[in-house]
């Protein structure tokens, strides 16, 4: 049973269009939602986190945006580069366990010039 | 200020032999986490460990396959009599001992078993 549900399972954007990705969690204990980027070959890069306490972050061209009741979160990724091609996960974790994540199944980003 | 190290990048294994992937948690961190990616698939949590104890491993298979963090030393995971089903890319990832850690991966070790 996949706790964390991610759509869609990949994305085509022209360069400077912004893609969104989005995360469904089924689990209320959660309160840490993290997003990995990962290259080809390449172990997953902590992109952005957030807190259940807030709605939005943002960080760069990359924004979380949170909603508690319907828990849901999603990423945009602002003015995309083809820089910005790789796959992108969603996570979920409770409380101390930081680090014990329940990973999203990946969205590849496909970032056209 | 090394990331998390792990070695070997890559590793191929005939069937029925052992696999031992090992991890160096970046420096200060003493909570390390095991990951097996199946290709095409997201990151599947295997076992948490901190040093000298296993504090969660729900996602372990139940056989031939163990981890262990010593007091000194990397942490590695063994997988004994490796099967085609065991090739996978594993990832470990560490995270300080207090406050938000932030997990962080290493580059991950690619096991093949032929």
């Amino acid at each position: 049973q996949q706790q964390v549900k991610q759509s869609p399972q990949s994305l085509i954007v022209q360069k400077g269009g912004i893609s969104i990705i989005n995360c469904a969690y089924e689990n209320t204990a959660f309160d840490y939602f993290p997003w990995y980027q990962q290259f080809p070959g390449k172990g997953p890069a902590l992109l952005i986190a957030i807190r259940p306490d807030v709605s939005e972050k943002k960080e760069g061209r990359f924004t979380i945006s949170f909603n508690k009741s319907a828990k849901q979160f999603s990423l945009h990724i602002m003015d995309s580069q083809p820089g910005d091609s790789a796959t992108y996960f969603c996570a979920a974790s409770i409380g101390d366990s930081w680090g014990k994540l329940q990973f999203g199944a990946g969205t590849q980003v496909v970032v056209t010039p | 200020n090394a990331g998390v190290m792990q070695n070997p990048r890559h590793l191929v294994r005939r069937r029925g032999q052992e696999a031992r992937l090992r991890c160096s948690p970046m420096k200060g961190h003493s909570h390390v986490y095991w990951y097996r990616q199946l290709p095409e698939e997201g990151l599947k949590f295997m076992v948490y460990l901190q040093k000298e104890n296993i504090i969660d491993e729900s996602g372990m298979p139940k056989e031939r396959f163990s981890a262990e963090f010593p007091k000194e030393g990397p942490s590695i995971l063994r997988i004994q009599q490796v099967v085609r089903g065991d090739s996978a890319a594993y990832f470990c990832a560490s995270s300080p001992r207090t406050g938000e850690g932030l997990a962080f991966f290493g580059q991950g070790t690619r096991l093949t078993v032929v």
